[in-house]
Protein backbone atom coordinates (compact mmCIF):
# COMPACT_ATOMS: atom_id res chain seq x y z
CA UNK A 1 0.00 0.00 0.00
CA UNK A 2 1.85 3.25 -0.90
CA UNK A 3 -1.38 5.30 -0.66
CA UNK A 4 -2.40 8.59 1.09
CA UNK A 5 -5.80 8.68 1.59
CA UNK A 6 -8.07 11.33 2.05
CA UNK A 7 -11.57 11.42 2.88
CA UNK A 8 -13.81 12.88 2.27
CA UNK A 9 -13.07 13.87 -1.58
CA UNK A 10 -15.47 17.34 -0.92
CA UNK A 11 -17.04 19.42 1.80
CA UNK A 12 -18.95 22.03 1.98
CA UNK A 13 -19.78 23.50 5.08
CA UNK A 14 -21.51 27.06 6.80
CA UNK A 15 -19.24 29.48 8.58
CA UNK A 16 -20.70 27.77 11.81
CA UNK A 17 -20.22 24.20 11.54
CA UNK A 18 -17.74 21.86 13.02
CA UNK A 19 -16.26 19.54 9.95
CA UNK A 20 -13.05 17.14 10.55
CA UNK A 21 -10.78 15.78 7.32
CA UNK A 22 -8.91 13.08 7.57
CA UNK A 23 -5.81 11.22 6.44
CA UNK A 24 -4.92 7.56 6.47
CA UNK A 25 -1.50 5.76 5.63
CA UNK A 26 0.20 2.42 6.47
CA UNK A 27 3.26 2.85 4.69
CA UNK A 28 5.35 3.30 8.14
CA UNK A 29 5.68 6.62 7.35
CA UNK A 30 6.47 8.78 10.57
CA UNK A 31 5.96 12.13 9.68
CA UNK A 32 2.79 13.62 8.16
CA UNK A 33 1.67 17.02 6.77
CA UNK A 34 -1.17 19.07 6.17
CA UNK A 35 -1.07 21.48 2.78
CA UNK A 36 -3.59 24.02 1.76
CA UNK A 37 -3.03 24.94 -1.93
CA UNK A 38 -5.73 27.62 -3.24
CA UNK A 39 -6.65 27.51 -7.29
CA UNK A 40 -3.83 27.51 -9.77
CA UNK A 41 -1.04 28.06 -6.85
CA UNK A 42 1.54 25.55 -4.96
CA UNK A 43 0.37 23.76 -1.96
CA UNK A 44 1.38 25.88 0.98
CA UNK A 45 2.58 24.18 4.14
CA UNK A 46 0.26 24.29 7.53
CA UNK A 47 0.92 21.71 9.91
CA UNK A 48 4.00 18.84 10.89
CA UNK A 49 3.85 15.88 12.48
CA UNK A 50 6.65 13.72 13.35
CA UNK A 51 6.48 10.89 15.43
CA UNK A 52 2.83 11.76 16.48
CA UNK A 53 4.10 15.38 17.76
CA UNK A 54 3.20 18.80 16.43
CA UNK A 55 6.47 19.90 15.17
CA UNK A 56 5.66 22.35 12.98
CA UNK A 57 2.54 25.17 13.24
CA UNK A 58 2.88 27.65 9.94
CA UNK A 59 0.95 30.55 11.98
CA UNK A 60 -2.36 28.81 11.37
CA UNK A 61 -5.58 30.00 12.40
CA UNK A 62 -6.98 28.67 15.55
CA UNK A 63 -9.72 27.33 13.26
CA UNK A 64 -7.80 24.81 11.80
CA UNK A 65 -7.12 22.49 14.85
CA UNK A 66 -4.75 19.37 13.63
CA UNK A 67 -5.12 16.35 16.03
CA UNK A 68 -2.36 12.87 15.24
CA UNK A 69 -4.44 10.05 17.29
CA UNK A 70 -1.93 7.21 15.83
CA UNK A 71 1.39 7.24 13.44
CA UNK A 72 -1.59 6.13 10.15
CA UNK A 73 -3.97 9.30 10.73
CA UNK A 74 -4.22 13.02 10.57
CA UNK A 75 -6.93 14.82 11.06
CA UNK A 76 -7.69 18.47 10.50
CA UNK A 77 -10.39 19.73 13.25
CA UNK A 78 -12.15 22.44 11.09
CA UNK A 79 -14.33 25.31 12.86
CA UNK A 80 -15.94 28.86 12.19
CA UNK A 81 -14.21 28.70 8.80
CA UNK A 82 -14.14 31.38 6.59
CA UNK A 83 -14.97 31.29 2.73
CA UNK A 84 -11.21 32.24 2.29
CA UNK A 85 -10.64 29.16 3.53
CA UNK A 86 -12.06 27.70 0.73
CA UNK A 87 -9.44 25.68 -0.92
CA UNK A 88 -7.81 21.82 -1.81
CA UNK A 89 -6.48 20.31 1.75
CA UNK A 90 -3.63 17.92 0.96
CA UNK A 91 -2.07 15.49 3.16
CA UNK A 92 1.06 14.00 2.68
CA UNK A 93 3.53 11.55 4.52
CA UNK A 94 7.09 10.53 4.31
CA UNK A 95 9.59 8.34 6.25
CA UNK A 96 10.84 10.80 8.81
CA UNK A 97 14.28 9.48 8.45
CA UNK A 98 14.18 10.11 4.63
CA UNK A 99 12.40 13.47 5.29
CA UNK A 100 11.23 13.85 1.55
CA UNK A 101 7.51 14.60 1.29
CA UNK A 102 6.95 11.76 -1.27
CA UNK A 103 2.89 10.85 -1.05
CA UNK A 104 0.57 12.81 -1.14
CA UNK A 105 -2.96 12.25 -0.57
CA UNK A 106 -5.57 13.35 -3.63
CA UNK A 107 -7.01 15.93 -1.58
CA UNK A 108 -10.49 17.18 0.12
CA UNK A 109 -12.02 19.90 -1.77
CA UNK A 110 -13.44 22.27 0.52
CA UNK A 111 -15.85 24.91 0.11
CA UNK A 112 -17.36 27.18 3.01
CA UNK A 113 -20.65 28.78 2.57
CA UNK B 1 16.63 32.70 2.90
CA UNK B 2 15.22 29.71 1.59
CA UNK B 3 13.64 30.00 -1.67
CA UNK B 4 12.38 28.34 -5.01
CA UNK B 5 11.86 30.41 -8.01
CA UNK B 6 9.96 28.96 -11.41
CA UNK B 7 10.10 32.20 -13.26
CA UNK B 8 7.22 31.11 -16.07
CA UNK B 9 4.17 30.93 -14.94
CA UNK B 10 3.28 29.33 -18.17
CA UNK B 11 5.29 27.30 -21.01
CA UNK B 12 3.85 26.45 -24.42
CA UNK B 13 5.48 23.58 -27.25
CA UNK B 14 4.29 22.16 -29.77
CA UNK B 15 4.62 17.78 -29.40
CA UNK B 16 7.86 16.93 -30.28
CA UNK B 17 9.83 19.92 -28.86
CA UNK B 18 12.72 19.91 -26.59
CA UNK B 19 11.07 21.07 -23.00
CA UNK B 20 13.00 23.23 -20.41
CA UNK B 21 11.48 24.09 -17.30
CA UNK B 22 13.50 26.55 -15.10
CA UNK B 23 13.78 26.30 -11.16
CA UNK B 24 16.31 28.41 -9.53
CA UNK B 25 16.90 27.89 -5.42
CA UNK B 26 18.44 29.78 -3.07
CA UNK B 27 19.60 27.83 0.17
CA UNK B 28 22.92 27.68 1.94
CA UNK B 29 24.22 23.94 2.46
CA UNK B 30 23.45 21.53 0.33
CA UNK B 31 20.23 21.46 -1.04
CA UNK B 32 17.90 18.67 -1.66
CA UNK B 33 15.64 19.32 -4.67
CA UNK B 34 12.86 17.60 -6.18
CA UNK B 35 10.22 18.36 -8.76
CA UNK B 36 6.42 17.31 -8.75
CA UNK B 37 3.85 17.27 -11.16
CA UNK B 38 -0.10 17.71 -10.75
CA UNK B 39 -1.96 16.43 -14.14
CA UNK B 40 -5.73 18.15 -14.11
CA UNK B 41 -7.58 16.78 -11.20
CA UNK B 42 -5.05 14.69 -10.10
CA UNK B 43 -2.98 14.46 -6.68
CA UNK B 44 0.66 15.93 -7.00
CA UNK B 45 3.06 13.30 -7.33
CA UNK B 46 6.73 12.80 -7.03
CA UNK B 47 8.21 13.03 -10.55
CA UNK B 48 12.11 12.78 -9.62
CA UNK B 49 14.93 14.24 -6.86
CA UNK B 50 17.99 14.88 -7.28
CA UNK B 51 19.81 12.73 -5.56
CA UNK B 52 18.27 9.78 -7.12
CA UNK B 53 19.32 11.05 -10.56
CA UNK B 54 16.70 9.26 -12.49
CA UNK B 55 15.12 9.78 -15.62
CA UNK B 56 11.50 9.47 -15.08
CA UNK B 57 8.48 9.64 -18.46
CA UNK B 58 12.01 11.10 -20.18
CA UNK B 59 12.90 13.76 -17.76
CA UNK B 60 16.03 14.52 -16.04
CA UNK B 61 17.21 17.46 -13.92
CA UNK B 62 20.53 18.09 -13.50
CA UNK B 63 22.14 20.24 -9.95
CA UNK B 64 23.76 23.09 -10.68
CA UNK B 65 25.40 24.44 -7.69
CA UNK B 66 27.06 27.11 -9.62
CA UNK B 67 24.03 28.49 -10.82
CA UNK B 68 21.72 27.13 -7.97
CA UNK B 69 19.96 25.47 -10.70
CA UNK B 70 17.78 23.03 -10.88
CA UNK B 71 15.88 22.91 -14.74
CA UNK B 72 13.65 20.20 -15.79
CA UNK B 73 14.40 19.00 -19.38
CA UNK B 74 13.18 16.47 -22.32
CA UNK B 75 14.11 16.12 -25.18
CA UNK B 76 10.94 15.68 -26.69
CA UNK B 77 7.60 16.51 -25.28
CA UNK B 78 4.82 14.79 -25.37
CA UNK B 79 0.76 16.10 -25.41
CA UNK B 80 0.44 13.59 -22.15
CA UNK B 81 3.01 16.05 -20.21
CA UNK B 82 0.53 19.00 -20.10
CA UNK B 83 0.41 19.96 -16.21
CA UNK B 84 1.34 21.97 -13.30
CA UNK B 85 5.27 21.20 -12.66
CA UNK B 86 6.04 22.52 -8.77
CA UNK B 87 10.05 22.28 -7.95
CA UNK B 88 10.67 21.73 -4.72
CA UNK B 89 13.51 22.60 -2.29
CA UNK B 90 13.82 20.36 1.21
CA UNK B 91 14.01 22.77 3.93
CA UNK B 92 16.14 22.68 7.16
CA UNK B 93 13.17 21.65 8.98
CA UNK B 94 12.12 19.00 6.82
CA UNK B 95 9.64 20.35 5.15
CA UNK B 96 9.14 21.31 1.12
CA UNK B 97 9.07 24.90 0.03
CA UNK B 98 7.50 25.14 -3.32
CA UNK B 99 8.55 27.43 -6.05
CA UNK B 100 4.99 29.11 -7.54
CA UNK B 101 4.88 26.27 -10.36
CA UNK B 102 5.18 26.47 -14.21
CA UNK B 103 2.11 25.34 -16.44
CA UNK B 104 3.19 23.02 -19.42
CA UNK B 105 0.73 23.10 -22.01
CA UNK B 106 2.21 20.79 -25.13
CA UNK B 107 0.12 21.29 -28.01
CA UNK B 108 -0.62 19.13 -31.30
Amino acid sequence: DTEVTQTPKHLVMGMTNKKSLKCEQHMGHRAMYWYKQKAKKPPELMFVYSYEKLSINESVPSRFSPECPNSSLLNLHLHALQPEDSALYLCASSQDGDREVAFFGQGTRLTVV
Amino acid sequence: AQRVTQPEKLLSVFKGAPVELKCNYSYSGSPELFWYVQYSRQRLQLLLRHISRESIKGFTADLNKGETSFHLKKPFAQEEDSAMYYCALEGSQGNLIFGKGTKLSVKP
